[in-house]
């Protein structure tokens, strides 16, 4: 299968800081890139949708301006966390569509990056 | 949307056993359904994917069934193994919309 790497795997900030999260494919061009959050012992839950070369879309509750998404190449999209707080800890997975028909895209997810928020 | 709870339901069997997963979805107009695993601290990881026009799909010891009838998707695991221990996730989507998880469910297989 494609494989989507994500870095850092883990990262501890202090409360008031930024963090950059980078997703890439490694064997794929991805014109369409996703970011979810999960907590634990939950599902994961979409916060935006990135198409490379254009504004990202987010999903209800979601502030655009504290999670910043970038996608400007076919096989790299970042998530910012701008001034992150406690709450924002979290576990944080990419994922990118392989193809282009539609129907049978498959979706696979990068390993994952760990957010502490001290 | 998905919906989302505090407590996973876990199905636990013995090493060797065959498992099914169960998961009911949603959206009666979803047209494509994937299966995957996640391990604890890791991402989700592609098992397996069925079309709404197809009712069962077999791959590497593992089967999806479809139940478009009553909305109802498993997962079947021959021979389940200690690795196969995880949270498994049903998702669902119709054409190019988003996916639609399901809330998962923890496969505990004991040796």
């Amino acid at each position: 299968g494609a494989v989507v790497s994500q870095h850092p795997s883990r990262v501890i900030c202090k409360s008031g800081t930024s963090v950059k999260i980078e997703c890439r494919s490694l064997d794929f061009q991805a014109t369409t890139m996703f970011w979810y959050r999960q907590f634990p012992k939950q599902s994961l839950m979409l916060m935006a949708t990135s198409n490379e070369g254009s504004k990202a879309t987010y999903e209800q509750g979601v502030e655009k301006d504290k999670f910043l998404i970038n996608h400007a190449s076919l096989t790299l999209s970042t998530l910012t966390v701008t001034s992150a707080h406690p709450e924002d800890s979290s576990f944080y997975i990419c994922s990118a569509r392989v193809g282009t028909s539609g129907i049978t895209d498959t979706q696979y997810f990068g390993p994952g990056t760990r957010l502490t928020v001290l | 949307g998905e919906s989302v709870g505090l407590h996973l339901p876990t199905l636990s069997v013995q090493e060797g056993d065959n498992s099914i997963i169960n998961c009911a979805y949603s959206n009666s107009a979803s047209d494509y359904f994937i299966w995957y695993k996640q391990e604890s601290g890791k991402g989700p990881q592609f098992i397996i994917d069925i079309r709404s026009n197809m009712d069962k799909r077999q791959g590497q010891r593992v089967t999806v069934l479809l139940n478009k009838t009553v909305k109802h998707l498993s997962l079947q695991i021959a021979a389940t193994q200690p690795g196969d221990s995880a949270v498994y996730f049903c998702a669902e989507r119709r054409g190019y919309s988003t996916l639609t998880f399901g809330k998962g469910t923890m496969l505990l297989v004991s040796p």
